[in-house]
């Protein structure tokens, strides 16, 4: 099935550090989600954006709508050990209800 | 808690059996999607339900298939089942059809033999 290519696939960083992650298409598309899943949990939305070009903020998580609509980017600061998880970008495909997810960026954080 | 409650949690089945995989939605949600999820993968969107009636399809296998009850639960049915149908099945809701904050469920651990 379509997915988006999100990288890096994995990161292992010292608590404290500033991360960053992406996700990008060949496709266009009209919004743009992140999501985090904790181990046993379903997705949790973080940041939805709607406008290219949108920056968007949520606590130390930043997310931005990428200017060609091709692509997104989240950003976390001065991670915590608790920002561990798998961090999932999703982009709405235009015209329709269905939402493409990327294939997941795993963070773990070191104390 | 996000409100959406899926069941089983988990469901062990040998292959060619069928199985038939629950989701309530938060109260006030009339959306409900399904996503399949293969280990170390990403969220495959199978189908969306909206008040009943199915609004949009994804990768959706032929052996499986889903409905939207008129108390707006819904059921997903996997048919025929093979080792490779092993994974996480989530369920989301939302208010609208075209919501964006969807809220998902725990999932369903489906396991084939």
């Amino acid at each position: 099935g379509q997915q988006l290519n999100q990288s890096p696939q994995s990161m292992f960083i010292q608590e404290g550090e500033d991360v960053s992650m992406n996700c990008t298409s060949s496709s266009i598309f009209n919004t743009w989600l992140w999501y985090k899943q904790e181990p046993g949990e379903g997705p949790v939305l973080l940041i939805a954006l709607y406008k290219a070009g949108e920056l968007t903020s949520n606590g130390r998580l930043t997310a931005q709508f990428g200017i060609t609509r091709k692509d997104s980017f989240l950003n976390i600061s001065a991670s915590i050990p608790s920002d561990v998880g798998i961090y999932f970008c999703a982009g709405l495909v235009s015209g329709t209800y269905k939402y493409i997810f990327g294939t997941g960026t795993r963070l773990k954080v070191l104390a | 808690d996000s409100g959406v409650t899926q069941t089983p949690k988990h469901l062990i089945t040998a292959t060619g059996q069928r199985v038939t995989l629950r989701c309530s939605p938060r109260s006030g949600d009339l959306s409900v999607y399904w996503y399949q999820q293969s280990l170390d993968q990403g969220l495959q969107f199978l189908i969306q339900y909206y008040n009943g009636e199915e609004r949009a399809k994804g990768n959706i296998l032929e052996r499986f298939s889903a409905q939207q009850f008129p108390d707006l639960h819904s059921e997903l049915n996997l048919s025929s089942l093979e080792l490779g149908d092993s994974a996480l099945y989530f369920c989301a809701s939302s208010v609208r059809a075209d919501d964006t904050e969807a809220f998902f469920g725990q999932g369903t651990r489906l396991t084939v033999v």
